[in-house]
């Protein structure tokens, strides 16, 4: 099965900061990657899928990058409402794994 | 409006089993592959298992295959989740969720509220 794997599992940071978010795939998947947003006693929300395109609505400051095993999730400026925790998945077939989650928190 | 509920949830003793249901509204249910996720308190999310708009395809987690069930009624909108030989370890909330339709895009699009359940003697 493809693990997946997800840096840093947390950090800090200031309303204002570029914010970066690495996930990595052990074996490669292309660009079947999605990225979600989950907030304390909510629903994940899709941010990124297609590993780089923007869901509907979500703010242009999020943006998604990489293919294969390498990818990354960017905040370009963080914002109150950004604070939260962010997983990968991917999903070009079964076992459909999460990533860890990172968590971004306030400085 | 797509709308997920699910239901089922509660607390079992372990061993003991459970059977959760989902309901879709706001779409054409039997146009899409369903999937169970579920995520214990404080964790992160964890994959448990998916089935095909047909129940030709299944797919199950290690951590649940063989113990755990999926199944769907395209009549009633719902899909369900028979658990089985249940362990403190299934302590979680279970959300059901849709995979996108649209090809190659098969992330989750939309997910429901969840349905908690606790496995304690």
């Amino acid at each position: 099965d493809i693990q997946m794997t997800q840096s840093p599992s947390s950090l800090s940071a200031s309303v204002g900061d570029r914010v970066t978010i690495t996930c990595r795939a052990s074996h490669g998947i292309r660009n079947n990657l999605v990225w979600y947003q989950q907030k304390p006693g909510k629903v994940p929300k899709v941010l990124i899928y297609g590993a780089s395109t923007l869901q509907l609505g979500v703010p242009s400051r999020f943006s998604g990058s990489g293919s294969g095993t390498e990818f990354t999730l960017t905040i370009s400026s963080l914002q109150p409402e950004d604070f939260a925790t962010y997983y990968c998945q991917k999903y070009n077939s079964a076992p459909f794994t999460f990533g860890p989650g990172t968590k971004v928190d306030i400085k | 409006e797509v709308q997920l509920v699910e239901s089922g949830g509660g607390l079992a003793q372990p061993g003991r089993s459970l059977r959760l249901s989902c309901v879709g509204s706001g779409f054409t249910f039997d146009d899409y592959t369903m999937h169970w996720v579920r995520q214990a308190p404080g964790k992160g999310l964890e994959w448990v298992s998916g089935i095909s708009w047909d129940s030709d395809t299944k797919d199950y987690a290690r951590s649940v295959k063989g113990r755990f069930t999926i199944s769907r009624d395209n009549t009633e909108n719902s899909l369900y989740l028979q658990m089985n030989s249940l362990t403190t370890e299934d302590t979680a909330f279970y959300y059901c969720a849709r995979r996108n339709g649209i090809y190659p895009y098969y992330y989750f699009d939309f997910w429901g509220q969840g349905t908690l359940v606790t496995v304690s003697s």
